[in-house]
């Protein structure tokens, strides 16, 4: 169980264009999940606490409008990386929790390249 | 201490080999402590969720302990196998009312044959 997909696992675009990457959780419904970014050697940043039909809460230094984040079900969270840049690229990994549940379940992740 | 730290960054060992990393956070505001194992190209693994001062987790081979007074936690991986190699990564979550998790940089383990 817990199961958590991620798509596309990679892309690679031009700049200026848009980017959408979907979280799905597959065998249970998360009524938070959460977008990660990684730097090359870095940590496992978080970007954005997406909570079901309301406005995802971003961390500090994080553009809500350049990362759109949309949950509108209990397993669909989405991702956009608006007019993207080439450093936007990087990877992209977001993770699920379940009502009162206390662990993350982690999708594996996607590599974006922006040319 | 401020951040999430893990030590060390990589690990080498022959298999059969014992091997132990640490993870070091911030005592203030704790909440609990998590570790996951993460192969590449899959997603990282729940291992341990900890959160009293004292907690030791065992799932195997491989055990966790923690100390939230002095800000650390070590994960211990017995007679390590190939099948082990990975990076294991440490995060915090913190008593502020949100689950945000706080991840170090990992410790990457290869297990050679």
């Amino acid at each position: 169980g817990a199961v958590v997909s991620q798509h596309p696992s990679r892309v690679i675009c031009k700049s200026g264009t848009s980017v959408k990457i979907e979280c799905r959780s597959l065998d249970f419904q998360a009524t938070t999940m959460f977008w990660y970014r990684q730097f090359p050697k870095k940590s496992l940043m978080l970007m954005a606490t997406s909570n079901e039909g309301s406005k995802a809460t971003y961390e500090q230094g994080v553009e809500k409008d350049k990362f759109l984040i949309n949950h509108a079900s209990l397993t669909l969270s989405t991702l956009t990386v608006t007019s993207a840049h080439p450093e936007d690229s990087s990877f992209y990994i977001c993770s699920a929790q379940a009502p009162r549940g206390r662990e993350q379940f982690f999708g594996p992740g996607t590599r974006l390249t922006v040319l | 201490i401020l951040n999430v730290e893990q030590s060390p960054q990589s690990l080498h060992v022959q298999e059969g080999d014992s091997t132990n990393f640490t993870c070091s956070f911030p005592s203030s505001n704790f909440y609990a402590l998590h570790w996951y194992r993460w192969e590449t190209a899959k997603s990282p693994e729940a291992l341990f969720v900890m959160t009293l001062n004292g907690d030791e987790k065992k799932k195997g081979r491989i055990s966790a302990t923690l100390n939230t007074k002095e800000g650390y936690s070590y994960l211990y991986i017995k007679g390590s196998q190939p099948e082990d190699s990975a990076t294991y990564l440490c995060a915090q979550t913190m008593n502020t009312g949100f689950q945000k998790l706080v991840f170090g940089t990992g410790t990457r383990l290869l297990v050679s044959p």
